[in-house]
Order: C-alpha cells, then structure tokens, then sequence
C-alpha cells in the first residue's frame, strides 16, 4: 500500500533554532516528493520539488533532502521565525497516469515560539 | 502567490441545503483538483479534471458533483448537505505537461449543521 509516513507529528522549538522534520514513503512507482507548508486555514504553498536524480534542494531557509534508496525525506529549517509556525505536508508522486496520482503525509504541525 | 480562489472562504449551513462551492483559476491551466481535508489529517482527492467537459472521481468517494464547463471555472456541489459534509474543502490547478507544480486555493471551510 503506497503511504507516506511523516515525523514528529508535532513540534515546538524557540525562535532563531533549527529543526529538521522527517517523511518516509512506500510510494512506488517514484516521481517526485514535495514539501508544502500550509497555514492555519490556509491552502498549501510549495517549497521544494525534487525528482529520483535530485538529493537536496534549498528554498531560502529550508532544505530538503531525499534519498531515494531508502525511501526518506527531510526537511530542515535554518534560523526559525515566528511566521514558520505551519504544517508541513510531504506529499509523493507515482508514475502511475498523467495526472501525477499525489500521495499526501498527515503533516508536521510546527510551533514556533518567541 | 498563486492566481486560484475559492469563494465563499466559510460557510455554515443547514442540513438539507443544496450548495456550491467556487474555484476559479486565471493561470489558463487546464487540470484541476478539488481535495477534502479534516483537521490534523491528509489532503484526500475526490474530483479531478483534464479540461473543459472532462471530470473523473478521485479515491475518496463523495456525494458531491463537480462541472468543467470552462476552463477557469471549476464548481463544487453538494445536492443536499449533511453533516458528514463538514470538512475543509481545497481547490488545486495544475499546469503545462511535465509541470508537477500544483498550485491550491485558499480553501472553504464548510460547517453543516
């Protein structure tokens, strides 16, 4: 069953600290990974898409890395602001069709505090 | 900031009531989505379009209806409103071939009571 797995489910960490939020997938065929970060009421933004070949991307402050051997992604964040304060939502892509069929994790919920 | 809006951003209704959800994009993309999200869990898909007159169900059976009459135009009805209905509703698009970008809406966060 193709699922994608993230931790913590929630997180609280001091403003100017870093973090690192994890994603796992079983999702097979593989084409892409995504993180989003959604706030409170909000519809989901993109930060980083990565394909099978790419293994680190960065968007300002966040990082994100996959290795797609084991089937794992990271998303780090440099020097949290208080506006970070979201979930964040990696979502997998097979191959299966042209519409790219997403698989979307539960979220990391982030809190950040002054 | 993507070009996609979804109106009315809340609203809270009787059960029984028939309602339509809005979603238009100007982005000229000719796939989109509409996802049904519950607090603290994943996106689920439960409509999708390629284009103009083409609609298809997602993984997540539901009792709404969508229409793509026109390209920027993709409405979400519910006949009849229950409960079960009450939910965070997402609106996505996506563009040119090969693009895996899918931009989303602000959402309607809808309250059956």
């Amino acid at each position: 069953k193709n699922q994608v797995e993230q931790s913590p489910q929630s997180l609280i960490i001091l403003e100017g600290k870093n973090c690192t939020l994890q994603c796992n997938y079983t999702v097979s065929p593989f084409s892409n990974l995504r993180w989003y970060k959604q706030d409170t009421g909000r519809g989901p933004v993109s930060l980083t898409i990565m394909t099978f070949s790419e293994n680190t991307k960065s968007n300002g402050r966040y990082t994100a890395t996959l290795d797609a051997d084991t089937k794992q992604s990271s998303l780090h964040i440099t020097a949290s602001q208080l506006s970070d304060s979201a979930s964040y939502i990696c979502v997998v892509s097979d191959r299966g069709s042209t519409l790219g069929r997403l698989y979307f994790g539960r979220g990391t919920q982030l809190t950040v505090w002054p | 900031e993507a070009d996609i809006y979804q109106t009315p951003r809340y609203l809270v209704i009787g059960t029984g009531k028939k309602i339509t959800l809005e979603c238009s994009q100007t982005m000229g993309h000719d796939k989109m989505y509409w996802y049904q999200q519950d607090p603290g869990m994943e996106l689920h898909l439960i409509h999708y379009s390629y284009g103009v007159n083409s609609t298809e169900k997602g993984d997540l059976s539901s009792e709404s209806t969508v229409s793509r009459i026109r390209t920027e135009h993709f409405p979400l009805t519910l006949e009849s409103a229950r409960p079960s209905h009450t939910s965070q509703y997402l609106c996505a698009s996506s563009g040119r071939q090969g693009s895996y970008e899918q931009y989303f809406g602000p959402g309607t966060r809808l309250t059956v009571t």
